[in-house]
């Protein structure tokens, strides 16, 4: 069965205190791996795409790594503007698109 | 400006009853997708459509029904309302297998 695994659950970092998101997935065939921002009472914001292991993606503060069997979102330097859930998801090379994972909650505290 | 709409943002009805929710983007995308989120925040997909081609997660209920009138649209008809079905819906807009994009939802309780 695909499944989509992140960790930690949640996590408070101080402002400017930098640390990584996983993403962990077992799944029948890796189409891509997508993350995800979600502010409380919205809907996921895009933030990622990665298709192979060893790609890399930038935004701003955040940067989404590929591997095998897992995906990190390092965050450096974090602001609290960077509070939110981040999600995880990947699309499956058969049945149904795509599986996302729990979500990780994070707080970045002034 | 708004690139995927949905309507109403809240929706409150009595079990039993019969409902939809309307779903619009207007980013060209050529798949159309509905999501349930539940009370533990956990999205998971209920339909994909495109091009007429329809993917329907086997866990979801036939009183759940996707209808798309055009490609731009596709709408959520619920039928016979549970208890159960309470939870936000997301629609969701992408091209083929790039990053969705997402409605701000639909709160639907059910009492």
């Amino acid at each position: 069965e695909d499944q989509v695994t992140q960790s930690p659950e949640a996590l408070r970092l101080q402002e400017g205190e930098s640390s990584s998101l996983n993403c962990s997935y077992t799944v029948s065939g890796l189409r891509g791996l997508f993350w995800y921002r979600q502010d409380p009472g919205k809907g996921p914001e895009f933030l990622f795409t990665l298709y192979s292991a060893g790609e890399e993606k930038e935004k701003e503060r955040l940067k989404a790594t590929l591997t095998k069997k897992e995906s990190f979102l390092h965050i450096t330097a974090p602001k609290p503007e960077d509070s939110a859930t981040y999600l995880c998801a990947v699309a499956v090379a058969y049945g149904q698109n795509f599986v996302f994972g729990p979500g990780t909650r994070l707080s970045v505290l002034p | 400006d708004t690139a995927v709409s949905q309507t109403p943002k809240y929706l409150v009805t009595q079990m039993g009853n019969d409902k939809s929710i309307k779903c619009e983007q207007n980013l060209g995308h050529d798949t159309m997708y509905w999501y349930k989120q539940d009370s533990k925040k956990f999205l998971k997909i209920m339909f994909s459509y495109n091009n007429k081609e329809l993917i329907i997660n086997e866990t979801v209920p036939n009183r759940f029904s996707p209808k798309s009138p055009d490609k731009a649209h596709l709408n959520l008809h619920i039928n016979s309302l549970e208890l159960g079905d309470s939870a936000v819906y997301f629609c969701a807009s992408s091209h083929a297998e790039y990053g969705q994009f997402f409605g701000p939802g639909t709160r639907l309780t059910v009492l």
